[in-house]
């Protein structure tokens, strides 16, 4: 089937040291997306992909990085994570970015950081 | 700015139907997405208007008013399982999602 994957599933990283979260679709979806999202709250968007371009929210903070290296890998790196950075992190893809191109979630990464 | 507002939370009797409300205020606009989430999972979509009226898929409905910035998702037949969050989410004219905080819907026997 084809699907939206993310690894792992849980992730527990101290503050302050640095932690990768990986996306893979087997959808070959042009837009890749990385959302925040904390309990009872909107999804944030953090950056997108199109193709290799590289989109960035205005209010990403510095901290959180992106690579898209081939199709159906994306990874979000975050640099120094503080206590705020805990949340639910959701890995998107869509066919494009316009009209009614739905977006496919993967299972997502809750981030712990202690 | 932008805005997306729904209820935070409605309960609703298993089998009964239940409409939640969105209104949306979005500089332009390219459709309105509704997406089901359980607790602790991924969205997932449930439907996509672009044009003002009723678009039905099983005990899922959604409607939408563009004059309006205003749209529902009506649910029949109400079963456990539709108990999660529903989350609204307009595009504007960047193709950018402004998403609301989702609605929890609680069903009872």
């Amino acid at each position: 089937d084809a699907m939206v994957i993310q690894n792992p599933r849980y992730q527990v990283t101290q503050f302050g040291k640095p932690v990768t979260l990986s996306c893979s679709q087997t959808l070959n979806h042009n837009v890749m997306y990385w959302y925040q999202q904390k309990s009872s709250q909107a999804p944030k968007l953090l950056f997108h992909y199109y193709d290799k371009d590289f989109n960035n929210e205005a209010d990403t903070p510095d901290n959180f990085q992106s690579r898209r290296p081939n199709t159906s890998f994306c990874f979000l790196d975050i640099r120094s994570p503080g206590l705020g950075d805990a949340a639910m992190y959701l890995c998107a893809t869509s066919r494009d970015v316009q009209g009614g191109a739905e977006q496919y979630f993967g299972p997502g990464t809750r981030l712990t950081v202690t | 700015g932008q805005n997306i507002d729904q209820p935070t939370e409605m309960t609703a009797t298993e089998g009964a139907i239940v409409q939640i409300n969105c209104t949306y205020q979005t500089s332009g606009f390219n459709g309105l997405f509704w997406y089901q989430q359980h607790a602790g999972e991924a969205p997932t979509f449930l439907s996509y208007n672009v044009l003002d009226g009723l678009e039905e898929k099983g005990r899922f409905s959604s409607f939408l008013s563009r004059s309006k910035g205003y749209s529902y998702l009506l649910l029949k037949e109400l079963q456990m399982k539709d108990s999660a969050s529903y989350l609204c989410a307009a595009m504007d004219s960047n193709y950018q999602l402004i998403w609301g905080a989702g609605t929890k819907l609680i069903i009872k026997p």
